[in-house]
């Protein structure tokens, strides 16, 4: 069945430093979303991306969607403590379901 | 004030016993989900309803159930034949069907099997 792998499993950073989450799946994707989960919350939708290439920014993050519709990727510019959780992307191929990926636990030290 | 409520936030249940989750959405949404989540891993898909009186299997549904008999509650029950029940489950909904719309979820109810 369809896999969607994140790379790292955890980052810790220094507030002020960027931070990077690598999103892979084992099958060519429809749209891609990205969710964040602060620790004890429930994860909150941040964007979807559909288009072959396609880039989109929310102030210091900023959102990547593979030319070939396979990997999508998260950075965040200047990391703040309020960064601080865990991201997850979540792929839509065609059987109408999302598919979560492992996640990536952001940790930020001020 | 719209959005999903989970009750209890908390749980506790002896092994061997049934116990029902509940879930509430005002959203007027038709699409809801029941995730599991256990420590430092994603969100696996248990059950989903695409609208009232339907649901499918997700990838992890033995040992579940579920119920869609109104538009604004997918109430999900772990019965005693899942193994290993001890973990943080989710309920999520989307406005319709399919992948293309963002899911909002609950605030989650963490169950413990003692």
């Amino acid at each position: 069945g369809q896999q969607v792998m994140q790379i790292p499993q955890y980052q810790h950073v220094q507030e002020g430093e960027d931070f990077t989450t690598y999103c892979n799946s084992s099958t060519t994707l429809s749209n891609i979303q990205w969710y964040k989960q602060r620790p004890g919350g429930h994860p909150v939708f941040l964007i979807q991306l559909v288009k072959s290439g396609e880039v989109k920014k929310q102030k210091r993050l900023t959102f990547q969607f593979g030319e070939a519709k396979k990997n999508s990727s998260l950075h965040i510019t200047a990391t703040q403590t309020t960064d601080v959780g865990t991201y997850f992307c979540a792929g839509l191929s065609g059987f109408q379901k999302l598919v979560f990926g492992t996640g990536t636990r952001l940790l930020v030290s001020p | 004030d719209g959005g999903i409520t989970q009750s209890p936030k908390y749980l506790f249940r002896k092994e061997g016993q049934n116990v029902t989750l509940s879930c509430e959405q005002n959203l007027n949404h038709d699409a809801m989900y029941w995730y599991r989540q256990d420590p430092g891993q994603g969100l696996r898909l248990i059950y989903y309803s695409q609208i009232v009186n339907d649901f499918q299997k997700g990838d992890i549904a033995e040992g579940y159930s579920v119920s869609r008999e109104k538009k604004e509650s997918f109430p999900l029950t772990v019965t005693s034949a899942q193994k290993n029940p001890t973990a943080f489950y989710l309920c999520a909904s989307s406005i319709s069907r399919g992948g293309h719309n963002e899911q909002f979820f609950g605030p989650g109810t963490r169950l413990t099997v003692l």
